[in-house]
């Protein structure tokens, strides 16, 4: 089946500074790949979704200029969480849409803000 | 609004078989899906319903009726390994997922 990674799979950072997390379709391109982020005991929330060429269409609540998304090619989508705090601290993942239906997930990011 | 309804937690006993229901209320309809999640790691994808009937894979069947805007995950022969909580989401008219808030599945020897 189709392969999704992320990295880093964990990071730990201090207060004030950014992260970077870069989702990448190994086997297949995708056009549009969306961003989850996960706190404990709770499902899946959707951040945004990002499509290849255009800028990413986030959902209510997420600040667009805290969480910055560029899909730059078919197969690499980044998430950068900028100025990160504790609260911030959360699993994030990514998927990606193969065609129009399938969508794969990737291992997920643990950030840990300090 | 758009609304998917599952358990939240179910417990069954290693060797037997479970069944995990899902209904949903959603704007437009382009499949359902169910994910297992272990506990600190991202879902993985167990099944894919688009049409109505039973889709078996392995130990692990799902079934949609669309109609009735219902699905359930049929687990047999639990193992321990089962234990995890089990995510159903649907994709909407816009090809967004609608995520339940899941159900943790607890296996006992």
């Amino acid at each position: 089946g189709a392969v999704v990674s992320q990295h880093p799979s964990r990071v730990i950072c201090k207060s004030g500074t950014s992260v970077k997390i870069e989702c990448r379709s190994l086997d297949f391109q995708a056009t549009t790949m969306f961003w989850y982020r996960q706190f404990p005991k709770q499902s899946l929330m959707l951040m945004a979704t990002s499509n290849e060429g255009s800028k990413a269409t986030y959902e209510q609540g997420v600040e667009k200029d805290k969480f910055l998304i560029n899909h730059a090619s078919l197969t690499l989508s980044t998430l950068t969480v900028t100025s990160a705090h504790p609260e911030d601290s959360s699993f994030y993942i990514c998927s990606a849409l193969s065609g129009e239906r399938e969508q794969y997930f990737g291992p997920g990011t643990r950030l840990t803000v300090t | 609004g758009q609304n998917i309804d599952q358990p939240t937690e179910m417990t069954a006993t290693e060797g037997a078989i479970v069944q995990i229901n899902c209904t949903y209320q959603t704007s437009g309809f382009n499949g359902l899906f169910w994910y297992q999640q272990h506990a600190g790691e991202a879902p993985t994808f167990l099944s894919y319903n688009v049409l109505d009937g039973l889709e078996e894979k392995g130990r692990f069947s799902s079934f949609l009726s669309r109609s009735k805007g219902y699905s359930y995950l049929l687990l047999k022969e639990l193992q321990m390994k089962d234990s995890a909580s089990y995510l159903c989401a649907v994709l909407d008219s816009n090809y967004q997922l609608i995520w339940g808030a899941g159900t943790k599945l607890i296996i006992k020897p």
